[in-house]
């Protein structure tokens, strides 16, 4: 089946460091590949998506690339404010309909 | 964008009563209703797939008795928790789609059972 895995946090950094967060899939076929984000008290939003190998998807001053050679699409940023402070949320699909999770992972940024 | 409005967001009840959560689509037609759940440092479970019109189809391990899902129409699903138990306190969110764009997440529910 399924199954992304995504590193464990909680990820702290200092305001304008460099993100990072690592995320590897296993699927058949070809899947799409998505970062979701989860403010506090909020629900999940898109942040990017990337459909095929070597799609780039980028929102925000965030990026993602999709390598099917090393099967992952870590989640990158240049620059982190304080206002990224949410949860980060790798996931794939088949299509539009189920969608497979990773576990999160909480990124907080301090001034 | 598409905007899924989910009530209530959070929600306190006592062991063995039922609790409704709805999620409504506001500005497009939700074909197909996604629940998921949510524990403590966990990923999102999916617990079942609601087609309007449709029976669910609840994913394995998920009691389908217990865990009522309708989705009489193309803008409202509901999920009732019936006879809830302090393990069933979760976070949970529904997700909706009209199979032409990505799916678009309610703001979740935070179920607490004393």
């Amino acid at each position: 089946g399924n199954s992304v895995t995504q590193m464990e946090g909680p990820v702290t950094l200092s305001e304008e460091a460099f993100l990072t967060i690592n995320c590897t899939y296993t699927a058949t076929g070809y899947p799409s590949l998505f970062w979701y984000v989860q403010y506090p008290g909020e629900g999940l939003q898109l942040l990017l998506k990337a459909t095929k190998a070597d799609d780039k998807g980028s929102n925000k001053g965030f990026e993602a690339t999709y390598r099917k050679e090393t099967t992952s699409f870590h989640l990158e940023k240049g620059s982190v404010q304080v206002s990224d402070s949410a949860v980060y949320f790798c996931a794939l699909s088949g299509g539009y309909q189920k969608v497979t999770f990773g576990t999160g992972t909480k990124l907080q940024v301090i001034p | 964008g598409a905007v899924v409005s989910q009530h209530p967001s959070w929600v306190i009840c006592k062991s063995g009563t039922s609790v409704k959560i709805e999620c409504r689509s506001l500005d497009f037609q939700a074909t197909t209703m996604f629940w998921y759940r949510q524990f403590p440092k966990q990923s999102l479970m999916l617990m079942a797939t609601s087609n309007e019109g449709s029976k669910a189809t609840y994913e394995q391990g998920v009691e389908k008795d217990k865990f009522l899902i309708n989705h009489a129409s193309l803008t409202l699903s509901t999920l009732t928790v019936t006879s809830a138990h302090p393990e069933d306190s979760s976070f949970y969110i529904c997700s909706g789609t009209d199979h032409n764009s990505p799916l678009h997440f309610g703001n979740g529910t935070r179920l607490t059972v004393t």
